[in-house]
């Protein structure tokens, strides 16, 4: 069963600060793994996906994560924090064989002016 | 173009009671899903429908919970004998199939609020 922990359910960050939000994941086949973000008081947006192909994936708004498959990691970045990027963030997996979308609990960013 | 609608936004209803939440998804997507959305508590799959295939029902909570899609279009997940612990956002999406197969990127509507009295 696949499944994902993200570490922190809450980080803070200064605002130019680099920002780091965490996500293991865990599948028995090869995944595919998502970044989602849930800015206040909108709906859920992608951000990034990583399927096949190249390890790291850039994504909007100059985030980038990396799959290191040998750590089951899928850790989201952006060197410089913005105010706008205050959000829940999600990470997702689904596995290469179907459509079921694991998702992990979020962590909530807050950026400090 | 639209994107995925949902409806009710929100729905009080008394414990015991029956509800309906409806999902009208981007028109052409294959893939429908439903999710749960608690406080705290991430998002929580309960079901999705991809095509004419029979649909991944494993994350049901219970049986008090179903969903049907008419026609490869609307879907409505249906709660019956509500409970307090039901109280949560729901949250349907829909995705195109991506061409190297599999799930693409999903997008999500507004979500109905239930919250049970």
């Amino acid at each position: 069963a696949q499944s994902v922990t993200q570490l922190g359910s809450h980080v803070s960050v200064s605002e130019g600060a680099l920002v780091l939000l965490r996500c293991n994941y865990s599948s028995s086949v090869p995944p595919y793994l998502f970044w989602y973000v849930q800015y206040p008081n909108q709906g859920l947006q992608l951000l990034l996906k990583y399927t096949t192909g190249a390890t790291l994936v850039k994504g909007i708004n100059g985030f980038e994560a990396e799959f290191k498959k040998s750590e089951t990691s899928f850790h989201l970045t952006k060197p410089s924090a913005h105010m706008s990027d205050a959000a829940e963030y999600f990470c997702a997996v689904s596995d290469t064989g179907g459509f079921k979308t694991i998702f992990g609990a979020g962590t909530r960013l807050f950026v400090k002016a | 173009g639209a994107g995925v609608s949902q409806s009710p936004s929100n729905k009080v209803t008394e414990k015991g009671k029956d509800v309906e939440l409806r999902c009208d998804p981007i028109s052409g997507h294959t893939a429908l899903y439903w999710y749960r959305q608690s406080l705290g508590q991430g998002l929580e799959f309960l079901i999705y429908f991809q095509g004419n295939s029979a649909p991944d029902k494993s994350g049901l909570p219970s049986d008090r919970f179903s969903a049907e899609r008419t026609g490869g279009s609307v879907s409505t997940l249906t709660i019956q004998r509500t409970q307090q612990e039901d109280s949560a956002v729901y949250l349907c999406a829909s995705s195109a199939q991506a061409l190297a197969g599999g799930p693409g990127e999903q997008y999500f509507g507004p979500g109905t609020r239930l919250t049970v009295t």
